[in-house]
């Protein structure tokens, strides 16, 4: 079993959709959680961090339920440029710099 | 500020060949690290150091070594080059008091024919 699983898509959806991708990790020891997005043949960047109580950022809403193992990422009203793969991200160890990155799940928003 | 900069951006080896692809920061982050990434695979972790001098291997190590003799930089040798290892690699340096805020580089595209 991977260390951190994502479904991954394609989602298709049109502008305005509101879309949700999870995650799930199998080490309940992880303290750290991140989502990234990746747009086509470009390096990864980081989109939010995932907290406890969740968080908030514009469009973007980030869920942890540590009981379950599960992340989630929801995007509201779907723009054409949130086109791209959304990476789900653990921090393995503390003080390594070590993340564990899902396979990603592609979004694919249309006009 | 030039971030994390990777070199070449493109390659082509025979199976059998070495080279290095070269990573270097400018931020003075104490982590980096190396990932491939493949199809329906996502990313792998392949070696990382906590700070100069210190390596350590990753999920996928087997094929590749690496050094850290300045903080700078972080080079990653292909030993002998296969087609398995035909790969998209990210170098990636992270801050100590940021640990999950990776900053990537834009990529090394080998193809190993």
């Amino acid at each position: 079993r991977k260390e951190v699983e994502q479904d991954p898509g394609p989602f298709n959806v049109p502008e305005g959709a509101t879309v949700a991708f999870n995650c799930t990790y199998s080490n309940s020891a992880s303290q750290s959680f991140f989502w990234y997005r990746q747009d086509c043949r470009k390096e990864p960047k980081l989109l939010m961090s995932v907290y406890s109580s969740g968080n908030e950022d514009g469009r973007f809403t980030a869920q942890l339920n540590r009981a379950s193992q599960y992340i989630s990422l929801l995007i509201r009203d779907s723009k054409l440029s949130d086109s791209a793969t959304y990476l789900c991200v653990v921090y393995g160890s503390s003080n390594t710099g070590k993340l564990i990155f899902g396979q990603g799940t592609t979004l694919q928003v249309k006009p | 500020n030039a971030g994390v900069t990777q070199t070449p951006k493109f390659q082509v080896l025979k199976t059998g060949q070495s080279m290095t692809l070269q990573c270097a920061q400018d931020m003075n982050h104490e982590y980096m690290s190396w990932y491939r990434q493949d199809p329906g695979m996502g990313l792998r972790l392949i070696h990382y150091s906590v700070g100069a001098g210190i390596t350590d291997q990753g999920e996928v190590p087997n094929g590749y070594n690496v050094s850290r003799s300045t903080t700078e930089d972080f080079p990653l040798r292909l030993l002998s080059a296969a087609p398995s290892q035909t790969s998209v690699y990210f170098c990636a340096s992270t801050p100590w008091d940021r640990e999950g805020e990776a900053f990537f580089g834009q990529g090394t595209r080998l193809t190993v024919v």
